[in-house]
């Protein structure tokens, strides 16, 4: 166990809907990413917060946003949903909020889209 | 630019073979780090190892071990008397200023 937790572990929705994917990052972790992991893709990392700001962004779609509120719990909010986006995605957290520095991962949330 | 390569997209070996997992990595940098993670059929991403681009020592840990040589740019996995809980898919990762992941071997260790 990580000890970085993401909420719904799965998750079914039509086209065209919005959903939001919540994390957690580890207790003493002011940093988190989000990645998305589907088959023909690999892993890419979507975007990155640290103690609330936005520190990096990835090959983050228009219509996804997310966001890192004072409690340090993220959200990545995902609209007018396509098929396409059925994916694995993944949290992810460290302290320093640097990439040379180990990123725990969730368990992820799969996202189903019908 | 960098990259991650895993040219071993999946191996298939049988249980108490010793089976080695190839990554080899481009980047301009000088200072960086070099991961493993472990993604078994659950799902989640476990981590297995860090280590900077200074420290060419080999790792051994239990049954695994790592083999990072500089001068080919490669930072290889061997796992030594391979158990089926060690079917997994496998993930190189380089980072600096961002972390950059290989595409995964998919190991599989028959009964």
């Amino acid at each position: 166990d990580s000890g970085v937790t993401q909420t719904p572990k799965h998750l079914i929705t039509a086209t065209g809907q919005r959903v939001t994917l919540r994390c957690s990052p580890r207790s003493g972790d002011l940093s988190v990413y989000w990645y998305q992991q589907s088959l023909d893709q690999g892993l890419q990392f979507l975007i990155q917060y640290y103690n609330g700001e936005e520190r990096a962004k990835g090959n983050i779609l228009e219509r996804f946003s997310a966001q890192q509120f004072p409690d340090l719990h993220s959200e990545l909010n995902l609209s007018s949903l396509e098929l396409g986006d059925s994916a694995l995605y993944f949290c992810a957290s460290n302290h320093r909020g640097t990439s040379t520095d180990t990123q725990y991962f969730g368990p992820g949330t799969r996202l189903t889209v019908l | 630019a960098q990259k991650v390569t895993q040219a071993q997209t999946e191996i298939s070996v049988v249980e108490k073979e010793d089976v080695t997992l190839d990554c080899v990595y481009e980047t301009r940098d000088t200072t960086y780090y070099l991961f493993w993670y472990k993604q078994p059929p659950s799902g989640e991403l476990v981590f297995l190892i860090r280590r900077n681009s200074f420290d060419e020592q080999n790792e051994i840990s239990g049954r695994y071990s790592w083999n990072f040589q500089k001068s080919t740019s490669s930072f290889n996995f061997t796992i030594t008397a391979s158990q089926v809980v060690d079917s997994a898919v496998y993930f190189c990762a380089l980072g600096n200023e961002k972390l950059t992941f290989g595409t995964g071997t998919r190991l599989t260790i028959i009964p």
